[in-house]
């Protein structure tokens, strides 16, 4: 079935720091695809999100790239920040009605200064 | 503000005693589900409504009912709690699901501990 594979965690990462936290999926047509962060003791909350290959999602210094070929949104972010700190989700979902957010186990992100 | 509410954000209560998780959203989305967030599981979804008296099940559950009567209000239900549901549980909401990159609203949480 379809699924979403990301890098387990921890991710321990000093200040201005690059990161890379991999996803990776599996799908029978073509998703939407998409990164929420969770920061400390909140809900979840979009982060970036790409509808088509080769789109790049961004926001707050984050990117990811959709990849058809490698079927794969990696995230990634230039220089990390403690506030950084929190649990991202990699996720996909179908433009079908009803369908759901598939989301991957979450990768915790701890960034020291 | 848009907003996803639940309550309670936390609750410890017994095997057997039923309890309600109430969740209400201000944005008039029509898709509206639950999930449940365990350590190495990630989120699981439990049960999802497409509209107003539209529900069905996700992937768990087992143990939860829910129900739609109004559009801004979908209740989780666990009549009979066990101690495996001890859970973080988060509500969320989309104007629709499945149409095009929907993107969810989440609540806060609810933190159930079942003794």
């Amino acid at each position: 079935g379809d699924s979403v594979t990301q890098m387990e965690g921890p991710v321990t990462l000093s200040e201005e720091a690059f990161l890379t936290i991999n996803c990776t999926y599996t799908a029978t047509g073509y998703p939407s695809l998409f990164w929420y962060v969770q920061y400390p003791g909140e809900g979840l909350q979009l982060l970036l999100k790409a509808t088509k290959a080769d789109d790049k999602g961004s926001n707050k210094g984050f990117e990811a790239t959709y990849r058809k070929e490698t079927t794969s949104f990696h995230l990634e972010k230039g220089s990390v920040q403690v506030s950084d700190s929190a649990v991202y989700f990699c996720a996909l979902s179908f433009n079908q009605a009803g369908t759901a957010l598939i989301f991957g186990k979450g990768t915790t992100l701890s960034v020291s200064s | 503000e848009a907003q996803v509410t639940q309550n309670p954000r936390y609750l410890i209560t017994v095997t057997g005693k039923k309890l309600t998780v109430t969740c209400s959203q201000n944005m008039n989305h029509e898709y509206m589900s639950w999930y449940r967030q365990d350590p190495g599981l990630g989120l699981r979804q439990i049960y999802y409504s497409m509209n107003v008296e539209v529900t069905d099940k996700g992937d768990v559950p087992e143990g939860y009912k829910v129900s739609r009567k109004e559009k801004r209000n979908f209740p989780l239900i666990l009549e009979s709690p066990s101690p495996n549901q001890t859970s973080l549980y988060f509500c969320a909401s989309s104007l629709r699901q499945g149409y095009g990159a929907n993107v969810l609203t989440f609540g806060a949480g609810s933190r159930l501990t079942v003794l």
